[in-house]
């Protein structure tokens, strides 16, 4: 049950793009289509963002998107706004009914 | 419209024990699985434990098999997370998720949190 590794921080401009890699191993990322994000603003809870990898919840913006290869699975924000500033938290299935998260990603709108 | 509501976090002695509930509205919880997920202070997110929709099973974390319990009540369409054992380590905001329909690993909505202290 080890953590997936995230970057600790990245920035970007408004209008840019950034993305957000979330690295595990085959026993969780590479095994199963189960990997979800989610958003963190200071002081509240949790939102999920993406789901099943690439999936979207109903209000999510379509400017993020996520994608999947191997072990690593990785969240892009397309057209940065200052609200994005947050952090970001990816989760995987890994297996018997257990799941494991990253360590968190600080996004900065620059 | 669903909603979770975490409470009975409190500041307890190391070794001691604490229950905490989450309310859920909007939804029955006899449907979905649920979910404990802990974040320490100023640290990242750690699943802690999940119960399946018909209460027959449970899932822990490695860290706190043997000393946390999860339950459920259909009655009160509500989740409990027992904590005995307490360690230092264990202080953290508690949050109650609710799991995405199946087949489904994420966590849909969330709890606004409870916040546990375990300091002497």
């Amino acid at each position: 049950q080890s953590a997936l590794t995230q970057p600790r921080s990245v920035s970007g401009s408004p209008g840019q793009s950034v993305t957000i890699s979330c690295t595990g191993t085959s026993n969780d990322v590479g095994g199963y289509n189960f990997v979800s994000w989610y958003q963190q603003h200071p002081g509240k809870a949790p939102k999920l963002m993406i789901y099943d990898v690439t999936k979207r919840p109903s209000g999510v913006p379509d400017r993020f998107s996520g994608s999947k290869s191997g072990n690593s699975a990785s969240l892009t924000i397309f057209g940065l706004q200052a609200e994005d500033e947050a952090d970001y938290f990816c989760c995987s299935y890994a297996g018997s009914h257990t799941v494991v998260f990253g360590g968190g990603t600080r996004l900065t709108v620059l | 419209e669903v909603q979770l509501v975490e409470s009975g976090g409190d500041s307890v002695q190391p070794g001691g024990s604490l229950r905490l509930s989450c309310a859920a509205s909007g939804f029955s919880i006899s449907y979905y699985w649920m979910s404990w997920v802990r974040q320490a202070p100023g640290k990242g997110l750690e699943w802690v434990a999940s119960i399946k929709q018909d209460g027959g099973d449970q899932y822990y974390v490695d860290s706190v098999k043997g000393r946390f319990t999860v339950s459920r009540d259909i009655v009160k369409n509500s989740v409990s997370l027992h904590l005995h054992s307490l360690r230092a380590e264990d202080t953290a905001v508690y949050y109650c998720a609710k799991v995405g329909q199946l087949p489904a690993a994420h966590f849909d909505f969330w709890g606004q949190g409870t916040l546990v202290t375990v300091s002497s």
